[in-house]
């Protein structure tokens, strides 16, 4: 059974300080994976996506994943923190059939402060 | 373009009784998923169709709950006779059912059972 884990409950960084959000995953072959956002009083909003390709993804509003197949993670990026960008974070993981299931982490909130 | 369109938003129920949920996927869009999201919790896959059919439904407690995609368009889910662990936010979402397959999130309706 395919599974992800988001690791860190919290995040807390002060703004303009670089981020990182955290994800591990577990499937049969080879992934897609997904971020997504959750603002407050907000439905989920697509972020960035890995397919194939480039281990580096580029996504909305400056965040950036990073792929990497050995240690089955695809952590969340971004250079320098907006106190915008506070909200939830959800990794996703797809496995790759045509009517492959969506697995999502349980979230990481990330709070930052000025 | 119209996002994907959910009612009602909210509702309030007590136990035993039924309820039903609603949604309008992004026209085009041939997959449509159901997600049920406690609190603190990941999105969990319920149900995920592909035009008329069901290609998952292992998460979906079937003695109690329902969908239907009728003509590939619209959904419904229905929750008969609701238990008090159902209060949750019933998201639907929708996508092409080809790569990238990145998901469109509709506001979600709050459950309570009281």
């Amino acid at each position: 059974a395919q599974s992800v884990a988001q690791p860190e409950d919290q995040v807390n960084v002060a703004e303009g300080n670089p981020l990182t959000v955290k994800c591990t995953y577990s499937v049969s072959g080879n992934p897609y994976l997904f971020w997504y956002v959750q603002y407050p009083n907000r439905g989920l909003q697509f972020l960035l996506k890995y397919i194939t390709g480039d281990n580096l993804v580029k996504g909305s509003y400056g965040f950036e994943a990073e792929f990497n197949k050995s240690q089955t993670s695809f952590h969340l990026k971004k250079p320098s923190a907006l106190v915008s960008d506070s909200a939830l974070y959800f990794c996703a993981v797809r496995d790759q059939t045509n009517a492959g299931k969506s697995t999502f982490g349980d979230g990481t909130t990330l709070t930052v402060k000025p | 373009e119209a996002g994907v369109a959910q009612s009602p938003r909210y509702k309030i129920i007590e136990k035993r009784q039924s309820v039903a949920f609603w949604c309008n996927p992004i026209s085009g869009h041939a997959t449509l998923y159901w997600y049920q999201q406690i609190l603190g919790q990941g999105p969990k896959l319920l149900i995920q169709f592909q035009n008329n059919g069901v290609v998952d439904d292992s998460q979906l407690p079937k003695d109690r709950f329902s969908a239907e995609r009728l003509k590939g368009v619209d959904s419904t889910l229905k929750i008969q006779p609701a238990k008090l662990e159902d209060s949750a936010v019933y998201l639907c979402a929708s996508s092409i059912d080809r790569v990238p397959y990145e998901q469109y999130f509709g506001p979600g309706t709050r459950l309570t059972v009281t």
